[in-house]
């Protein structure tokens, strides 16, 4: 069946460290998104990418990074420089445009910090 | 600026009885309208989308919701709930002045009583 995959599904990371959450879909999507979403705050946008090689920044992009070299792979990378990066994760993917919406979720990273 | 607000952070109802979540949104134009549902550390699921035509529309697990121009709303509705709909849910709209990216409510978690 076609979905999309996050790994891990917890994550734990030191004072100082980047880590990489992993996002793969084979839905054929052209659009990809990640989300940070904290108790009572909903789902926030971090990046998006509606295209291989091109992404933008979401409502809160700072202190993360992405990268989009194949249309299946859209990981993020949660840089030192995020001061708060205690969130669950949220990785969807979707056609382009609105009448290939909606978007399909994965089941989510946990990140913690140790 | 698009908004969607769900006014309620929770609700609580007894198993059979009927629920209704309620969902406001701002919108200039056509609004494309969805209502999602989480489940504890998972990723979210469509449970119905409004994009035009009949104001009811159906979705999965019973639910169904209805748009209401009048009242910019669009409240999500089951004429009997079970120990499993228990979850959170979303309420969300597709921002097309924003390369159609999703806006999402804050969420309303539902409680079942025995």
């Amino acid at each position: 069946d076609g979905g999309i995959t996050q790994s891990p599904k917890y994550l734990f990371r030191k004072e100082g460290q980047n880590v990489t959450l992993s996002c793969e879909q084979n839905l054929n999507h052209d659009a990809m998104y990640w989300y940070r979403q904290d108790p009572g705050q909903g789902l926030r946008l971090i990046y998006y990418s509606q295209i291989v090689n091109d992404f933008q920044k979401g409502d809160i992009a700072e202190g993360y990074s992405v990268s989009r070299e194949k249309k299946e792979s859209f990981p993020l990378t949660v840089t030192s420089a995020q001061k708060n990066p205690t969130a669950f994760y949220l990785c969807a993917s979707s056609g382009q445009g609105w009448r290939n919406q909606p978007q399909h979720f994965g089941d989510g990273t946990r990140l913690s910090i140790l | 600026a698009q908004s969607v607000t769900q006014p309620d952070i929770h609700i609580t109802v007894s198993e059979g009885a009927s629920l209704e979540l309620r969902c406001n949104y701002s919108y200039g134009a056509t609004p494309y309208l969805f209502w999602y549902v989480q489940s504890p550390g998972q990723g979210l699921q469509l449970l119905l989308k409004y994009f035009s035509g009949d104001t009811l529309v159906q979705g999965i697990k019973g639910f169904e919701a209805e748009f209401k121009r009048s009242q910019s709303s669009f409240n999500l509705r089951k004429p009997s709930v079970h120990w499993s709909d228990a979850a959170e849910y979303f309420c969300a709209g597709l921002d097309q002045n924003r390369d159609d990216k999703i806006i999402f409510g804050k969420g309303t978690r539902l409680h079942i009583l025995p």
